[in-house]
């Protein structure tokens, strides 16, 4: 079974800085997808950016890109010129490329924005 | 168009009662997911449908819940004799169907178990 771990539970950055969110997945699949998904205190699930194992580019969505080390198994969401609506938890998030296609997520790492 | 919706969007109930929640996905889409997310946790698995066949209810943590979806559109969770360890925010998501499809989530069922 995958597992899927953020080891920060939370992080605070100043407005316009840049932080990086870390998530590490354990797996035995060569093929498979990761995400990060932004939940605000409406408590809404967003997909913020996903990332193909196969693709050895790293994603990019306006000011947030990942750092994908298939090797390592760590997948990093990195949020440039943060703005306060950023505040929100993060879950990463790894769906296999097999059956089921359920997704395995991590404990979530809370992000605040301080003016 | 129209997201994925669910009802009700808050439930309060006592335990030893079976509640039953609702997801109606977006239209056309083939796979249904439904996830149960603790406070301060992310959301865990529960069991998932292909059209109306059930294909994987692993996640379900006992023979109290169960779900379906008869005609491969709307679909209902149910829990029997609630507890209170069953208080979490109940979410399900649709994709039109395959790995490299997008989960859309609904905005998910507040359970309190009193």
């Amino acid at each position: 079974a995958q597992t899927v771990t953020q080891s920060q539970p939370e992080m605070s950055v100043q407005e316009a800085e840049t932080v990086t969110l870390s998530c590490t997945y354990d797996t035995s699949e060569s093929d498979y997808y990761l995400f990060w998904y932004k939940q605000p205190p409406s408590r809404q699930m967003i997909l913020v950016i996903r990332q193909e194992a196969y693709k050895q580019q790293n994603a990019t969505e306006n000011r947030f890109s990942v750092n994908f080390q298939k090797a390592a198994k760590s997948f990093s969401l990195k949020i440039s010129d943060s703005q306060l609506g950023d505040a929100a938890m993060y879950f990463c998030a790894y769906r296999s490329e097999g059956a089921g296609n359920m997704l395995t997520f991590g404990g979530g790492t809370r992000l605040m924005v301080k003016p | 168009g129209a997201g994925v919706s669910q009802s009700p969007r808050y439930k309060v109930t006592k335990r030893g009662q079976d509640v039953a929640l609702r997801c109606d996905p977006i239209s056309g889409h083939v796979s249904l997911y439904w996830y149960r997310q603790a406070l301060g946790q992310g959301p865990e698995f529960l069991t998932y449908f292909n059209y109306e066949a059930q294909q994987d209810k692993s996640g379900l943590p006992n023979d109290r819940f169960s779900a379906e979806r008869p005609e491969g559109s709307i679909s209902t969770l149910t829990i029997q004799r609630t507890e209170q360890r069953d208080s979490a925010m109940y979410r399900c998501a649709s994709t039109p169907g395959g790995p490299s499809y997008e989960q859309y989530f609904g905005p998910g069922t507040r359970l309190t178990v009193t």
